[in-house]
């Protein structure tokens, strides 16, 4: 069974500074992998999705890493900003539907 | 935006009653899931429809169930409600089976009393 680690679980950081959400799972049979952003209590906003054969995605300021055989993915924010934040999870996507992380909640201080 | 609806945004409801939530799927997209989230925790997958049918279900019991019309837009129903019901559900839709990316709606914030 699919089990999802989000690390750490909150962080506040100051306006400007680049910044690295882990994400850890425990079957690395997977396909792909799914970031979602979710403001509170709205639906969720994919941010990127990264197949199992590569190793990286970018979009934007966001760049999402992907270590299938570790059971490791990371997402990372350079240069934050207060719009920035929000609940991060991440989801990897095996013979099963989406498994979710309780997510990364992030403050970005102007 | 994702063109994914769901309706309606919040509702309340008395213990024991019965609910309905709807889904209108991005356009074009045949698969559409359910995911049932509690405050502070993450999604929990509900089933899944693809083409009317259904393909895939999660640890829930039957009183929760689902429908897909024939215009790939989505019901789910909870009879006999529960306190622990209360949560925001989720629908996500994408195109085909296998493991494309999925889309989210904007969710329905379900509140049993």
């Amino acid at each position: 069974k699919q089990e999802v680690t989000q690390i750490p679980a909150a962080l506040s950081v100051p306006e400007g500074e680049n910044l690295v959400l882990n994400c850890s799972f425990t079957d690395s049979a997977i396909y792909n992998l799914q970031w979602f952003r979710q403001d509170p209590g709205k639906g969720l906003t994919s941010l990127l999705l990264i197949q199992s054969s590569q190793r990286e995605q970018t979009s934007g300021r966001l760049n999402a890493s992907l270590d299938k055989s570790s059971g490791r993915s990371t997402l990372y924010i350079a240069a934050s900003q207060p719009g920035d934040s929000a609940t991060y999870l991440c989801a990897p996507r095996g013979n099963t539907p989406l498994v979710f992380g309780k997510g990364t909640r992030l403050s970005v201080i102007a | 935006e994702t063109g994914v609806t769901q309706s309606p945004t919040h509702l309340i409801k008395t213990r024991g009653q019965q609910v309905t939530l709807r889904c209108s799927s991005q356009s074009g997209h045949n698969t559409v899931s359910w995911y049932q989230q509690a405050l502070g925790q993450g999604p929990q997958f509900i089933f899944q429809y693809y083409r009317e049918e259904e393909n895939g279900r999660g640890n829930f019991p039957p009183r929760f169930s689902g429908l897909q019309f024939p215009n790939y837009s989505s019901e789910l129903n909870v009879n006999a409600l529960e306190l622990d019901d209360s949560a925001l559900y989720l629908c996500a839709s994408s195109l085909g089976q296998g493991w494309p990316e999925a889309f989210f709606g904007q969710g329905t914030r379900l509140t049993v009393v």
